[in-house]
């Protein structure tokens, strides 16, 4: 089993529409999460940590269920702009307790007008 | 403020060659990583540097692979002899202390091709 697995899409979506996309990690021990994204020819770059309460950044919404080790992220009134692989990662503490990233394989979004 | 900068953006080579790619982390961050990415893979961990010591590099593939980080400020993946299989793009990424919500800010990459 994947580290951390998603759903690699693609998820095509009108404008306006809203889109949730879901990744479970396999390590219970993992302390941190975050949702990256990555543009087609690009870096990586985060988009928001995900915190145990979960967290709003606009149109962005990060949830985080412990017990089943499941990370969500909601994109409200798709932009054109938001096409582009959302990947889920989660930050594990190998012994050491150093800042080591696992991330998923990404779900590709496109949205079209 | 300056980002990670790695060199060269675009290495085309033929097998068996020698292939170095370079990175200069952000001033400041203790942390290097290099990754490697691909369509079938996406995005692997190849090694982690924390002040300039190799603590994990379980990810890298073979003896073929070779990371070093003489300094703060630099650090070099080497390739030698290359495969075809090796294509792929290289990131370096870099990040503050190891505090467990610190992101890691990557650079461009290196896209690199083996014939």
């Amino acid at each position: 089993r994947k580290e951390v697995e998603q759903d690699p899409g693609p998820f095509n979506v009108p404008e306006g529409a809203t889109v949730a996309f879901n990744c479970t990690y396999s390590n219970s021990a993992s302390q941190s999460f975050f949702w990256y994204r990555q543009d087609c020819r690009k870096e990586p770059k985060l988009l928001m940590s995900v915190y145990s309460s979960g967290n709003e950044d606009g149109r962005f919404t990060a949830q985080l269920n412990r017990a089943s080790q499941y990370i969500s992220l909601l994109i409200r009134d798709s932009k054109l702009s938001d096409s582009a692989t959302y990947l889920c990662v989660v930050n594990m503490f190998p012994s050491g307790g150093y800042n080591k990233l696992i991330f998923g394989a990404g779900t590709r979004l496109a949205v079209h007008p | 403020d300056a980002g990670v900068i790695q060199s060269p953006r675009h290495e085309v080579t033929e097998m068996g060659q020698e292939v170095t790619l370079r990175c200069k982390p952000i001033s400041g961050h203790d942390y290097l990583f290099w990754y490697r990415q691909t369509m079938m893979r996406g995005l692997e961990l190849l090694i982690y540097f924390n002040n300039n010591v190799p603590i994990d590099d379980s990810g890298m593939p073979e003896d073929r692979f070779s990371a070093k980080m003489p300094n703060a400020s630099f650090s070099t993946l080497k390739i030698q002899p290359s495969e075809p299989r090796d294509s792929a793009v290289y990131f370096c990424a870099s990040s503050l202390e190891q505090g467990s919500n610190q992101p890691q800010h990557f650079g461009d990459g290196t896209r690199l091709s083996i014939l």
